[in-house]
């Protein structure tokens, strides 16, 4: 497999269920990212992790927990959610070498969340 | 005021035109600047980098960098049915620590007609 995988493409959950996200690359990159995509708004960074290290949380609600185990590997918890996080979730990486960063992420398909 | 600022569209445009398409960012220490396209049930995937102010080409895409004027474009010359997506302006900012913060507008949908 090569790019970025994310896994499930489609998911529908209640608001009391728990469920996780996955998504890992396969492209040698050290940053991953989860973004969150919803109609006629901008995508929103929600989490950077930089070496398996958050550097990033974009003041997030706690119902949404991210993990990053090793540099390929990123995944998203899910719990009590409501229903206006109904959104596609993109996962996405990037190279952090200063020298060469170009800052370009490479992203996943997307996880497309439905809260019921 | 929002970060980054594009008109959301649609832009229409005949097949074989020139399809212009802006953008404003509210950042003057911004760094870098990309344009993403996303076709409709896709994820967006980069299709420029700018950092300096100017044009830069490739192919039948050129960017254009006016940081005084905190405005970057994307022209699409010769334009095909191929093209009509929506375009992602989006800007970088380093993070303490490694990583980069990507702030995206919320894109212009550009149709491409026969």
């Amino acid at each position: 497999e090569t790019g970025v995988t994310q896994t499930p493409r489609h998911l529908v959950m209640g608001m009391t269920n728990k469920k996780s996200l996955k998504c890992e690359q396969h492209l040698g990159h050290n940053a991953m990212y989860w973004y969150k995509q919803s109609a006629k708004k901008p995508l929103e960074l929600m989490f950077v992790y930089n070496f398996k290290e958050q550097t990033e949380n974009n003041s997030v609600p706690s119902r949404f927990s991210p993990e990053c185990p090793n540099s390929s590997h990123l995944f998203l918890h899910l719990h009590t959610l409501q229903p206006e996080d109904s959104a596609l979730y993109l996962c996405a990486s990037s190279q952090r070498s200063s020298v060469q960063n170009t800052g370009e992420l490479f992203f996943g398909e997307g996880s497309r969340l439905t809260v019921l | 005021q929002k970060e980054v600022e594009q008109n959301s569209g649609p832009l229409s445009v005949p097949e074989g035109a020139i399809a212009s398409l802006n953008c404003t960012y509210s950042d003057r220490g911004s760094q870098s600047f990309f344009w993403y396209r996303q076709y409709s049930g896709k994820s967006p995937e980069l299709i420029m980098f700018i950092y300096s102010n100017g044009d830069k080409e490739d192919g039948r895409f050129t960017a254009q960098l006016n940081k005084a004027s905190q405005y970057v474009s994307l022209l699409i010359r010769d334009s095909q049915p191929s093209d009509s997506a929506t375009y992602l302006c989006a800007v970088n900012a380093r993070i303490t620590g490694g990583g980069n913060k990507l702030t995206f507008g919320t894109g212009t949908q550009l149709k491409v007609e026969l």
